[in-house]
C-alpha cells in the first residue's frame, strides 16, 4: 500500500473549516484514500473515502487531485468535538489499513 | 443500532496468564480483525478472517491466537509468551473480504499488565 504524509498538527477556529492535506504521491490506480479520525481512548472512526472523484458526506468532503498525489479532507463547520488525531491511508488489499502518525487536529473555541 | 462491541474496556493480566478480548458485530459482516495500537502510534494488524473458521496471521500474531466459530464473533487470546502485551487493542469488520469497503471499528479493549 502507498504511504502518506500528513503534518503532524495544525489549530482551527471553531465555526471555521478545517481543511487536512495528504500527500500520496506513490499511489497506484486501483488504490482508495481513506479518512479516520480517532479520539482519545476510543475506537478509530471511518469519515469518508474515494477513489478519483470528489466525496461528500454528512461528515466531510474529501477532495482529490486529478493525478491522485494528493488529497485534502474537509470538515465544513468545525467544533471542539473534532478535535481529534486524523488518519489518511491509502489500500487496496481489504485485509489491513496502515495507519501512520496522523495529524492532531485542535479545535479551539 | 449495529455494531461492533468490545469487551471489557479495560483488562488487566497477570505475570504467565492467558486473557481472552471479546469482538462481537451484528453488521452481518464477514471479515474481522484484531488491531494493537501502542501509545503514540498507529494501529498494527494481529489476524483477520474472512470467513468463518478460516483465519490468518498479520504482521504481529506472535503471543495472540484468534478462534473464529460464529460470524459475529472473533476472540482474541493474549498469551503468556506475549512479553509485552500492554497495549489498546482494536476490533474492526467489514462486510466481504474483498473489494473497497471500509472498516469499522469497536471502542477497544485497554489491557494492561499486574
Amino acid at each position: 500500500d502507498a504511504k502518506t504524509t500528513q503534518p503532524p498538527s495544525m489549530d482551527c477556529a471553531e465555526g471555521r473549516a478545517a481543511n487536512l492535506p495528504c500527500n500520496h504521491s506513490t499511489i497506484s490506480g486501483n488504490e482508495y484514500v481513506y479518512w479516520y479520525r480517532q479520539i482519545h481512548s476510543q475506537g478509530p472512526q471511518y469519515i469518508i473515502h474515494g477513489l478519483k472523484n470528489n466525496e461528500t458526506n454528512e461528515m466531510a468532503s474529501l477532495i482529490i487531485t486529478e493525478d491522485r498525489k494528493s488529497s485534502t479532507l474537509i470538515l465544513p463547520h468545525a467544533t471542539l468535538r473534532d478535535t481529534a488525531v486524523y488518519y489518511c491511508i491509502v489500500r487496496s488489499n481489504d485485509y489491513k489499513l496502515s495507519f501512520g502518525a496522523g495529524t492532531t487536529v485542535t479545535v479551539r473555541a | 443500532d449495529g455494531g461492533i462491541t468490545q469487551s471489557p474496556k479495560y483488562l488487566f493480566r497477570k505475570e504467565g496468564q492467558n486473557v481472552t478480548l471479546s469482538c462481537e458485530q451484528n453488521l452481518n459482516h464477514d471479515a474481522m480483525y484484531w488491531y494493537r495500537q501502542d501509545p503514540g502510534q498507529g494501529l498494527r494488524l494481529i489476524y483477520y478472517s474472512q470467513i468463518v473458521n478460516d483465519f490468518q496471521k498479520g504482521d504481529i500474531a506472535e503471543g495472540y491466537s484468534v478462534s473464529r466459530e460464529k460470524k459475529e464473533s472473533f476472540p482474541l487470546t493474549v498469551t503468556s509468551a506475549q512479553k509485552n502485551p500492554t497495549a489498546f487493542y482494536l476490533c474492526a469488520s467489514t462486510p466481504i473480504s474483498g473489494g473497497h469497503q471500509p472498516q469499522h471499528f469497536g471502542d477497544g479493549t485497554r489491557l494492561s499488565i499486574l
